[in-house]
């Protein structure tokens, strides 16, 4: 089964509405990313957690919320977002976040547009 | 803190041809790890390599090749005989050793391989 994957891969939705993508990792890993990657812009990543806790909130407006049920599992929660948040946001895993473990595996993304 | 600088914003080379993509880096730390990865146009990004700080030494996989040297720091990427299958965005990245740090991404080189 593929590593990472995350769903839905293509998401349109209007700057009222609230949706949630959805990330899952079947490497046994403890720590999950979040990171946004926009049109010639370097990716940026949003949110760590290690072990269900988070460990890096990089100054990210609060219409993203992420949350992490289990080590496996990372949602986006999404709401009244903007046109400019239109982008790939990239699920990530890594066996841990320090030392020698932290290679990071992605998933495919989610394509997300903002009208 | 960390930079990770890919001069090279796009390259073009016909089919069998030799590429190398460069990598720069930036840090302080005597401790820290270098990657690569490859983005096709699905999206996902593919882990290639992982090195780190105390291993010079070179490292070939198949038409893959990599070049560390820590007198210049760089890490540069070499694909040799090129095929139309490496089309894709290659990042190199920087994490600094230690606890928890995060992984800085250089914006990317994007290689077209023409038939």
């Amino acid at each position: 089964e593929t590593g990472v994957t995350q769903t839905p891969r293509h998401l349109v939705m209007g700057m009222t509405n609230k949706k949630s993508l959805k990330c899952e990792q079947h490497l046994g890993h403890n720590a999950m990313y979040w990171y946004k990657q926009s049109a010639k812009k370097p990716l940026e990543l949003m949110f760590v957690y290690s072990l269900e806790e988070r460990v890096e909130n990089n100054s990210v407006p609060s219409r993203f919320s992420p949350e992490c049920p289990n080590s496996s599992h990372l949602f986006l929660h999404l709401h009244t977002l903007q046109p400019e948040d239109s982008a790939l946001y990239l699920c990530a895993s890594s066996q841990d976040v320090a030392g020698g473990a932290d290679t990071q595996y992605f998933g495919p993304g989610t394509r997300l547009t903002v009208l | 803190a960390q930079k990770v600088t890919q001069a090279q914003t796009e390259i073009s080379v016909v089919e069998k041809e030799d590429v190398t993509l460069d990598c720069v880096y930036e840090t302080r730390d005597t401790t820290y790890y270098l990657f690569w990865y490859k983005q096709p146009p699905s999206g996902e990004l593919v882990f290639l390599i992982r090195r780190n700080s105390f291993d010079e030494q070179n490292e070939i996989s198949g038409r893959y090749s990599w070049n560390f040297q820590k007198s210049t720091s760089s890490f540069n990427f070499t694909i040799t005989a090129s095929q139309v299958v490496d089309s894709a965005v290659y990042f190199c990245a920087l994490r600094a050793g230690g606890g928890y740090q995060k992984v800085t991404f250089g914006t990317g080189t994007k290689l077209q391989v023409i038939p």
